[in-house]
């Protein structure tokens, strides 16, 4: 089945830093989704990456899509404690297949 | 508008009796996801449904679980003579298409199962 590494696994930041967490596949995407999770929340939908190389962003939030629609990267431009949480990419890996696999995710933690 | 409703939204059950979890999705939502997140761990697919139909029930990960949805609306996931490892937080999602069309997903606060 489709497979999605997510790394790193933990990130601690101090507040203000920037953050960075990336997620890889051994086969082409058809598209990618990342979410953020609270602590004791539940996930919730940031973006959609469809094209090749495409890059979105905002606010502090820099998603961008591999020329090869293989990886993706999620950066955060000067965190804040309000970026506490866990990011997940999550995956299709087949247009037409409704079967989204979630990455392992990144706990990013702040350090105020 | 109203979001994603689950419920229970905790369930403490003995091992070897049935839970049955419910879902309501956004209306109008024809897509519903059922995932399950065991605790630090990421999500796992269950099943999803295209209206009443479910097209994929591979993520099921044995015969006693089974899940059904009924009106295009609400469904139920149940869980057969519970064991300890089913023990997770079970989150449902709709969409008002299919995610393949490139539509968002909206989850529902879980249902956190317990099984002693």
């Amino acid at each position: 089945g489709q497979q999605v590494m997510q790394i790193p696994q933990y990130q601690h930041v101090q507040e203000g830093e920037d953050f960075t967490t990336y997620c890889n596949s051994s086969t082409t995407l058809s598209n990618i989704q990342w979410y953020k999770q609270r602590p004791g929340g539940h996930p919730v939908f940031l973006i959609q990456l469809v094209k090749s190389g495409e890059v979105k962003k905002q606010k502090r939030l820099t998603f961008q899509f591999g020329e090869a629609k293989k990886n993706s990267s999620l950066h955060i431009t000067a965190t804040q404690t309000t970026d506490v949480g866990t990011y997940f990419c999550a995956v299709l890996a087949n247009f037409g297949n409704e079967k989204l696999t979630f990455g392992t995710g990144t706990r990013l933690t702040i350090i105020p | 508008g109203a979001g994603v409703s689950q419920s229970p939204s905790n369930k403490v059950t003995e091992k070897g009796k049935d839970v049955e979890l419910r879902c309501d999705p956004i209306s109008g939502h024809t897509a519903l996801y059922w995932y399950r997140q065991s605790l630090g761990q990421g999500l796992e697919f269950l099943i999803y449904f295209q209206g009443n139909s479910a097209p994929d029930k591979s993520g099921l990960p044995s015969d006693r679980f089974s899940a059904e949805r009924t009106g295009g609306s609400v469904s139920t996931l149940t869980i057969q003579r519970t064991q300890q490892e089913d023990s997770a937080v079970y989150l449902c999602a709709s969409s008002r298409g299919g995610l393949a069309g490139n539509n968002e997903q909206f989850f529902g606060p879980g249902t956190r199962l317990t099984v002693l």
